[in-house]
Formats: structure tokens, sequence, C-alpha cells
């Protein structure tokens, strides 16, 4: 399986900053998403990132909240803007590897909670 | 109607009993089917795909109906170690990408 790192693992941030998560792959992947889960939620996708363009943002996020990079094929950063308490979530990076159709590998998730 | 729909449980079962999942999707265009598990605190991984045939992994049998929109996952045995929240996903196509929908996961715990 592909080995995903997140940093951070965890942060309490106040109102109002902002943090940046990082997700860096073992290997080059074509597809990498960044997802939140919520307390007894199910996962959303937040975002497609896409590797030298802009990311492809589901319905309801935007780009000015959550601003995506993906330099290169291994690793992307997922920033959440003017943080909010209701922005208190596990923010997860996962990717799609060649040869496993339809299986999302997750990193470990960024616990965010928002004071 | 959420595209994803499971009984959000607990299932509080006793060891070595047999418990089974329903999940129901709302798009009756989705092409395939998975179960992941998500230990407490822990990302979610693959247990199986879900096969229009129904498909069996050790203690672990899925089975899908098309024409009710809805698939099931059946733990036969179960262990301690089965405690986990088992997520349906479903997969998508819409004409330019595939889109994975979530379930919000049931809750198992296995007790002695």
């Amino acid at each position: 399986s592909a080995v995903i790192s997140q940093k951070p693992s965890r942060d309490i941030c106040q109102r109002g900053t902002s943090l940046t998560i990082q997700c860096q792959v073992d290997s080059q992947v074509t597809m990498m998403f960044w997802y939140r889960q919520q307390p007894g939620q199910s996962l959303t996708l937040i975002a497609t990132a896409n590797q030298g363009s802009e990311a492809t943002y589901e319905s309801g996020f935007v780009i000015d909240k959550f601003p995506i990079s993906r330099p290169n094929l291994t690793f992307s950063t997922l920033t959440v803007s003017n943080m909010s308490p209701e922005d208190s979530s596990i923010y997860l990076c996962s990717v799609v590897r060649q040869g496993y159709t339809g299986e999302l590998f997750f990193g470990e998730g960024s616990r965010l909670t928002v004071l | 109607r959420k595209e994803v729909e499971q009984d959000p449980g607990p299932f509080n079962v006793p060891e070595g009993a047999t418990v089974a999942f329903n999940c129901t999707y709302s798009n009756s265009a989705s092409q395939s089917f998975f179960w992941y598990r998500q230990d407490c605190r822990k990302e979610p991984k693959l247990l199986m795909s879900v096969y229009s045939s129904g498909n069996e992994d050790g203690r672990f049998t899925a089975q899908l109906n098309r024409a009710s929109q809805y698939i099931s996952l059946l733990i036969r045995d179960s262990k301690l170690s089965d405690s986990a929240t088992y997520l349906c996903v479903v997969n998508t196509y819409t004409g330019t990408a595939s889109k994975l929908t979530f379930g919000t996961g049931t809750r198992l715990q296995v007790t002695l």
C-alpha cells in the first residue's frame, strides 16, 4: 500500500488564522484528493488536487477558503483559511495508485481544532 | 434523500455472532461499490470491493442488489478485532470523472 504522510497530525488554532496541511506520498500518483471528516459525519470530498493546475473543487468548497497546491506527483498542500470553529474537523489526504482501481489510500489525517 | 445511507448503529454483538449491515444508494447509475473499515481515530482502509455476483473474503461476504439499490456486508464469527466503523462507498461516473461518495458509517462493537 502507499505510504502517505500528513503533517501536522493535529493542531489547535485560533479563530481567524490559517493552517497549511502537507501530504507527502512515497511514490508518484496521478489522483490525489483532500477529504474532510467532521465529528460523526461521513467523509466529504473537498477537492481533487491537480498537478500543475488549479484544484477541482466540489460543491460547497471554494479556492479562497481551501487553497490547494500540487507542485508535483508526490506532494500536495491544503490550507484552511480564516478558520472558524466550524472548520474543526479531520482533514485527510488520499490517493489512487496505479493498478488499484477504485481503492483510495488515506493518510492518517490531520485533526484540527479551532477555538 | 442522501446519496448513500447507512444505519449508524452502534451494533453491539457478542463474539462469535453473525452481523449484517445494509447500505442504500440513490443513484441508479452508480457503477462500483466498496466497504471500507475505519478504526477509532484512524484513517479508512479498504475492506473489500462489492461485485455484482457477490463475493466472499474469509468471514466477510458482500452482496450487491442493483434492482433495490442496496449493498450488504455480512460478518460471520465476529471477533473483538472486528470492532470498527464500516463505511459504504459508492463510485459514480459523472460523465467527466468518477466520484466516490461515502456513507456515514455503521459502528460495530464486538464484546466478550
